[in-house]
């Protein structure tokens, strides 16, 4: 079983779509659940973070964490064309390592 | 603030050959993580240098070396390429909160022939 599973997509949604992306994992010590954005020919970027189960909300984002079922979400609200990117969910213990999911390719069509 | 910076952006090299890839961390930052991030895949860890130690290494064979200098800028060296080594080299920094938010540069696109 891969630590971290991931579906890869491509997701291509309508501008203004609610968007959906979701991670499993295996490894019951992560403490932090995070996701980044990565736009093509660029480094990743730290989109959001959080470190309780629960729901985390930043503008039109929403992070959910689910630790009994070992599950984290990224919700996207009225999607715009400037969120096409992959978005790479990413788990760390606290030690020395961000472990990362594969990515999913999501577009958004104007 | 200066953000991470890569050097080269691109480079091709042929099976057998070696490699440096160099690194300015964020201002401030004194700690300097290495992921490869094949086509397709999510970036994999490397190792990580703090105050020119390696703290923290990945599953990666010793051919994968690196340094980190006092200015806390780094390179990552890998002799020997394979093939299966055409990826892109990212580097973060990290900021010293307990999250371990990383700061990646826009990593360097290696393809060996």
């Amino acid at each position: 079983q891969k630590e971290v599973e991931q579906d890869p997509g491509p997701l291509s949604v309508p501008e203004g779509a609610i968007v959906s992306l979701n991670c499993t994992y295996s490894n019951s010590a992560f403490q932090y659940f995070m996701w980044y954005r990565q736009y093509s020919r660029k480094g990743p970027e730290l989109l959001m973070y959080t470190y309780s189960s629960g729901n985390k909300e930043d503008g039109r984002f929403t992070a959910q964490v689910d630790k009994s079922s070992k599950y984290i979400s990224l919700f996207i609200r009225d999607s715009q064309p400037s969120d096409s990117a992959t978005y790479l969910c990413a788990f760390h213990t606290g030690g020395f390592k961000t472990i990362f999911g594969a990515g999913t390719r999501l577009f958004v069509k104007a | 603030e200066t953000g991470v910076t890569q050097s080269p952006t691109h480079l091709i090299k042929t099976r057998g050959q070696q490699v440096t890839l160099r690194c300015s961390s964020q201002s401030g930052h004194n700690t300097v993580s290495w992921y490869q991030q094949a086509l397709g895949q999510g970036p994999q860890f490397i190792f990580q240098y703090y105050r020119e130690e390696e703290n923290g290494r990945g599953n990666f064979p010793p051919r994968f070396s690196g340094l980190q200098f006092p200015n806390y800028s780094s390179e990552l060296n890998v002799n020997a390429l394979e093939l299966d080594d055409s990826a892109l080299y990212l580097c973060a920094s990290l900021d010293s909160s307990d999250t371990g938010e990383l700061f990646f540069g826009e990593g360097s696109r290696l393809t060996v022939l």
